[in-house]
């Protein structure tokens, strides 16, 4: 079936402005994550969704970071302001619960670089 | 609060040898560990977990990992390696009692050569 998928695939902006990430999951997935990758930086979780709760957004950066996902599926991940800092990889992942013990799906990333 | 150590940036095997990835963890309890492997340009896949059970662990694509409770390890293995092996390999790790956050490793660079 249908794996994790991310648009765009790519996104050169210059710095200051917004930007908009997007992350479908899989279908019936009710968890959602969002990562950052850096080079030689490993993930850095930035939010996660469960089904309708409220998200963790305990990974955030910054104010100008900000992500949404509606009516539990697709999910928007927002950078307002971008900084050159910014630039990364940017991972969504989705699990079918919130389970410890449960795999994540990762969808190939949107790499944003900040001009 | 959990960790993971990848102390290694980067592994390089001849191909047909056999190739050991490390990873260790520091965890309140017993740990949930994943390794997950990253190809070029596309996002990680699974590649095997350790849930509770037997220590050894086998994955995809012909590799296992071994649980190693005393030694808070979890390295990779696998006992002949293809040059298809090649990618970035990420050990992460799950606290027992609900953290639903994974804390990632910094990643290994895995390079066969022919």
């Amino acid at each position: 079936g249908a794996g994790v998928s991310q648009s765009p695939s790519n996104k050169v902006t210059e710095k200051g402005k917004d930007v908009e990430l997007r992350c479908d999951p899989i279908s019936g997935h009710t968890a959602l994550y969002w990562y950052r990758q850096s080079l030689g930086q490993g993930l850095e979780f930035l939010i996660y969704f469960q089904g309708n709760s409220a998200p963790d957004k305990s990974g955030l950066p910054s104010d100008r970071f900000s992500a949404e996902r509606t009516g539990g599926s697709v999910s928007t991940l927002t950078i307002q302001r971008t900084q050159q800092e910014d630039s990364a990889v940017y991972l969504c992942a989705s699990s079918l619960a919130s389970g410890v013990t449960d795999t994540q799906y990762f969808g190939p990333g949107t790499r944003l670089t900040v001009l | 609060a959990q960790s993971v150590a990848q102390p290694e940036d980067q592994v390089n095997v001849a191909e047909g040898n056999p190739l050991t990835v490390k990873c260790t963890y520091s965890v309140s309890g017993n740990p949930y560990l994943f390794w997950y492997v990253q190809y070029p340009n596309r996002g990680l896949q699974f590649l095997l977990k350790y849930i509770t059970g037997d220590n050894l662990v086998k994955g995809s694509y012909g590799f296992e990992a071994e649980f190693n409770k005393s030694q808070t390890s979890f390295h990779l293995k696998k006992p002949s390696a293809l040059v298809s092996d090649s990618a970035l390999y990420f050990c992460a790790v799950r606290p027992p009692g609900g953290s639903y956050i994974p804390t990632f490793g910094r990643g290994t660079s895995l390079i066969v050569h022919p």
